[in-house]
């Protein structure tokens, strides 16, 4: 069975300081990964995806992750946060030889500090 | 619309109703998924369709959950007797192919309160 932890529910940053909002996962076959953001009343966007090949993916709004198989940690990060960065973020896995259901954590809520 | 629509946007039910939410996928999408956000919590699976076929139903909490997609295109997810541990944010995703790759676009999602 597939799972995902997300490490601080609550996670406060300054206005121009690094975002790292941390992610780990337990699958039995290399997952697909995703972070995906929900604003308040509004439905989840996808931020970015990991699916095959570079353990790099960058996504939109300036945020980046690294898929790191050895350390089974799918990490968010931003070089510089903006106000309107503060949002709820969800880490997620799916199996790819499953049926395309997404697994989600529990969710980092991000606070931005002016 | 071009992204997924889902109505009603709040409903508030006394225990024991019965509620009818809607799903109105992107045009043309095969996958679509329902997820139910508890207060404070991730999404979790409840059913999976594609097209017509409903092929995996493992997330429905009971058997007073039931979701349809007669015509592969908009959805229903129908609880009976409802409770008060149903009350939770229903969310709608749409997928444009079957494959864990692709990106599942979800809906605002139908705030249920259950009295």
């Amino acid at each position: 069975a597939q799972s995902v932890t997300q490490l601080g529910s609550h996670v406060s940053v300054s206005e121009g300081a690094l975002v790292l909002l941390r992610c780990n996962y337990s699958s039995s076959v290399p997952p697909y990964l995703f972070w995906y953001v929900q604003y308040p009343n509004q439905g989840l966007q996808l931020l970015l995806k990991y699916t095959t090949g570079a353990t790099l993916v960058k996504g939109i709004n300036g945020f980046e992750a690294e898929f790191k198989k050895s350390e089974t940690s799918f990490h968010l990060t931003k070089p510089s946060a903006h106000m309107s960065d503060a949002a709820e973020y969800f880490c997620a896995v799916s199996d790819p030889s499953g049926d395309d259901k997404i697994i989600f954590g529990k969710g980092t809520r991000l606070h931005i500090l002016p | 619309g071009a992204g997924v629509s889902q109505s009603p946007r709040y409903k508030v039910a006394k225990r024991g109703q019965d509620v009818a939410l809607r799903c109105d996928p992107i045009s043309g999408h095969v996958s679509l998924f329902w997820y139910q956000q508890a207060l404070g919590q991730g999404p979790e699976f409840l059913t999976y369709f594609q097209n017509e076929a409903q092929l995996d139903k493992s997330g429905l909490p009971s058997d007073r959950f039931f979701a349809e997609r007669p015509e592969g295109s908009v959805s229903t997810l129908k609880i009976q007797r409802t409770q008060q541990e149903d009350s939770a944010v229903y969310l709608c995703a749409s997928s444009p192919l079957a494959g864990g790759q692709e990106t599942q676009y979800f809906g605002p999602g139908t705030r249920l309160l259950v009295l």
